[in-house]
C-alpha cells in the first residue's frame, strides 16, 4: 500500500541521547517535511525538502537535523534530546512543494525524560 | 505575524450540521487546505480552496473568502465517525503551510 512509513511508533529517550527518526515514503513525492505536535498547539514545522538533495529550517529547527539523500527517505535527529522535545512527530510529504496537498505518517510518539 | 484562528471545541448533534470557522492572517496566499485527524492519528487531507467560493465534497463543503481572510468547513447529516480535530493551514507567499491549533468536534447522539 502506497504511503509514509515511520519508526519507531513511540520511543522513551533519556535525555541526553542521540535518536534518529524514520521517514519512508513509497509515493515519490519530491517534497518532504517533518512536523511536531503539541497539545493546543497547530502543527509545526520542523525541516522540509523540496526535492531529493536539498533541506530547509522550519519554525522550528533548532536541536533536529535532516538529511535527503534520495527521494524516499527523510530521517530526523535529535542530537542530545532535550525534555522539552517530548512530542508527537509526523512525516509528511507531497506531490510539489507549491500546491499539492500533505499526505502524513501515522507519527512517532516520543517521550525524553 | 502570521495567525489561524479557529475555535478550540465545538459540540454538535448527530445528523445535523455544523460549521467551522477559519480567520487567517497571513503573509501572502496560495491556498487554504482543511484537515481532518482523529485522536491519535494522522491528519487526513479534506479540501483545498485557492479561489473564492464553495467547494463541495459529498457530504462535508468549504468555503473561501480571500478579501476577508476567512474559510468556513460545513458537515452535513453529521456522523458519529466525525468526531475529531479539524485542521486549518495556509499556504503563505513562500509556500510554507501556517497551522491553526485546530477544532475539536464532539458530535452527541
Amino acid at each position: 500500500i502506497a504511503g509514509i512509513t515511520q519508526a519507531p511508533t513511540s520511543q522513551i529517550l533519556a535525555a541526553g541521547r542521540r535518536m534518529t527518526l524514520r521517514c519512508t515514503q513509497d509515493m515519490r513525492h519530491n517534497a518532504m517535511y517533518w512536523y511536531r505536535q503539541d497539545l493546543g498547539l497547530g502543527l509545526r514545522l520542523i525541516h522540509y525538502s523540496n526535492t531529493a538533495g536539498t533541506t530547509g529550517k522550519g519554525e522550528v529547527p533548532d536541536g533536529y537535523s535532516v538529511s535527503r539523500a534520495n527521494t524516499d527517505d527523510f530521517p530526523l535527529t535529535l542530537a542530545s534530546a532535550v525534555p522539552s522535545q517530548t512530542s508527537v512527530y509526523f512525516c509528511a510529504s507531497s506531490s510539489t512543494a507549491t500546491e499539492s496537498p500533505l499526505h502524513f505518517g501515522n507519527g512517532t510518539r516520543l517521550t525524553v525524560t | 505575524g502570521q495567525n489561524i484562528d479557529q475555535p478550540t471545541e465545538m459540540t454538535a448533534t448527530e445528523g445535523a450540521i455544523v460549521q467551522i470557522n477559519c480567520t487567517y492572517q497571513t503573509s501572502g496566499f496560495n491556498g487554504l487546505f482543511w484537515y481532518q485527524q482523529h485522536a491519535g492519528e494522522a491528519p487526513t487531507f479534506l479540501s483545498y480552496n485557492v479561489l473564492d467560493g464553495l467547494e463541495e465534497k459529498g457530504r462535508f463543503s468549504s468555503f473561501l473568502s480571500r478579501s476577508k481572510g476567512y474559510s468556513y468547513l460545513l458537515l452535513k447529516e453529521l456522523q458519529m465517525k466525525d468526531s475529531a480535530s479539524y485542521l486549518c493551514a495556509v499556504k503563505d507567499s513562500n509556500y510554507q503551510l501556517i497551522w491553526g491549533a485546530g477544532t475539536k468536534l464532539i458530535i452527541k447522539p
